[in-house]
């Protein structure tokens, strides 16, 4: 596609549900990226996936985050019984390969999660 | 024009000044740095970025100065325009992931 996409654009959810939330990045880009900002902070990484596999998952705040990428392609981040503070936008970025340089690393408009 | 001399996390500039945003970073053997910008409900827009092996970079209304020395980047906007009120972060390109600085919010005033 033209630009990364990620759906739903807002999600709001009860305390203890699971959510999924979807990253589609730009045709072609190799590397995809999930960030989280929580409200008026900058950009926390979670995780990296360098085609489907995922060198850095360093990010994730604790074992009910886990995330998945197929065909190199769509990549999904999933929250198991989630809690108030994993509110926050979860941003998803693609870049045309990792390593040292810019290789357009593109923004999706981020998922708005509020957990109720 | 306004600047931030050191990093502050909100800029106030009148409409047809220029601004000057200020971050610093924290990794000597970053490559590449970048500026993006947020506005309201949207994911950060890339704006520039510069390599470690210049000082100066110009882009169309923005020029964004890197002074290794002390681990510090800046980013100038000339004539500020309405349309430049947003969030704006610094980022520092590691091996394959982009750091990102705190935010800088600037709002203009007609």
């Amino acid at each position: 596609g033209a630009g990364v996409s990620q759906s739903p654009s807002n999600k709001v959810t009860e305390k203890g549900k699971d959510v999924e939330l979807r990253c589609d990045p730009i045709s072609g880009h190799t590397a995809l990226y999930w960030y989280r900002q929580s409200l008026g902070q900058g950009l926390e990484f979670l995780i990296y996936f360098q085609g489907n596999s995922a060198p850095d998952k360093s990010g994730l705040p604790s074992d009910r985050f886990s995330a998945e990428r197929t065909g190199g392609s769509v990549s999904t981040l999933t929250i198991q019984r989630t809690q108030q503070e994993d509110s926050a936008v979860y941003l998803c970025a693609s870049s045309l390969q990792s390593g040292t340089g810019y290789y357009g690393y593109t923004f999706g408009s981020g998922t708005r999660l509020t957990v109720v | 024009g306004e600047s931030v001399g050191l990093h502050l996390p909100t800029l106030s500039v009148q409409e047809g000044d220029n601004s000057i945003i200020n971050c610093a970073y924290s990794n000597s053997a970053s490559d590449y740095f970048i500026w993006y910008k947020q506005e309201s409900g949207k994911g950060p827009q890339f704006i520039i970025d510069i390599r470690s092996n210049m000082d100066k970079r110009q882009g169309q209304r923005v020029t964004v100065l890197l002074n290794k020395t002390v681990k510090h980047l800046s980013l100038q906007i000339a004539a500020t325009q309405p349309g430049d009120s947003a969030v704006y972060f610094c980022a520092e390109m590691g091996d394959y992931k982009l750091s990102f600085g705190a935010g800088t919010t600037v709002t203009v005033r007609a």
